[in-house]
């Protein structure tokens, strides 16, 4: 176990619908970043949050929007869903942002879109 | 422009036999960390290593040891005497000022290792 939990684990969903996953961070830790994994697209940088705040964007689709909570959980939502957004999509946290710091990724949430 | 070049896409080998997974990274800034990563079947990133530009020593963990050389940019991966545990893809990722602190991911060598 990381300690960055990620629910849920698998989605099947149709297109145009809208899905929001769903990333607690490791305990202490600020940082909370999103990325894409799909077979065509390898993996991908899609946002970045610190402490409530959005800090870098990435290749993030306008369908798609993140947040991070008072608590520092973040939700990623993906909306109008196409075939094309299937993919793992991992979340990471880190202390901070600073580069000497280490990401921590949870197991992914694998979302099928039919 | 950030960017990891993982040449290999997939190796096959058999058990006990050493391997090496080529990693390549373009950067411009002179401070910059390199990482390696696992992912298995199972589909989870298991972190290996992370290196920073200023130390270019090897290191060695176990059967896994890695060769980082500024001269090349090249963050280079071996396993020793591999298991059929160490089938998985493989990612090299650099993280830089210039990609805004993100980890910039190479696509990945997938091994299998047969017993």
């Amino acid at each position: 176990d990381s300690g960055v939990t990620q629910t849920p684990k698998h989605l099947i969903t149709a297109t145009g619908q809208r899905v929001t996953l769903r990333c607690s961070p490791r305990s202490g830790d600020l940082s909370v970043y999103w990325y894409q994994q799909s077979l065509d697209q390898g993996l991908q940088f899609l946002i970045q949050y610190y402490n409530g705040e959005e800090r870098a964007k990435g290749n993030i689709l306008e369908r798609f929007s993140a947040q991070q909570f008072p608590d520092l959980h973040s939700e990623l939502n993906l909306s109008s869903l196409e075939l094309g957004d299937s993919a793992l999509y991992f979340c990471a946290s880190s202390v901070e942002g600073a580069l000497n710091y280490g990401y921590t990724f949870g197991s992914g949430t694998r979302l099928t879109v039919v | 422009a950030q960017k990891v070049t993982q040449a290999q896409t997939e190796i096959s080998v058999v058990e006990k036999e050493d391997v090496t997974l080529d990693c390549v990274y373009e950067t411009r800034d002179t401070t910059y960390y390199l990482f390696w990563y696992k992912q298995p079947p199972s589909g989870e990133l298991v972190f290996l290593i992370r290196r920073n530009s200023f130390d270019e020593q090897n290191e060695i963990s176990g059967r896994y040891s890695w060769n980082f050389q500024k001269s090349t940019s090249s963050f280079n991966f071996t396993i020793t005497a591999s298991q059929v545990v160490d089938s998985a893809v493989y990612f090299c990722a650099l993280r830089a000022r210039g990609s805004q602190g993100n980890l910039i991911f190479g696509k990945g060598t997938k091994l299998s290792v047969k017993p």
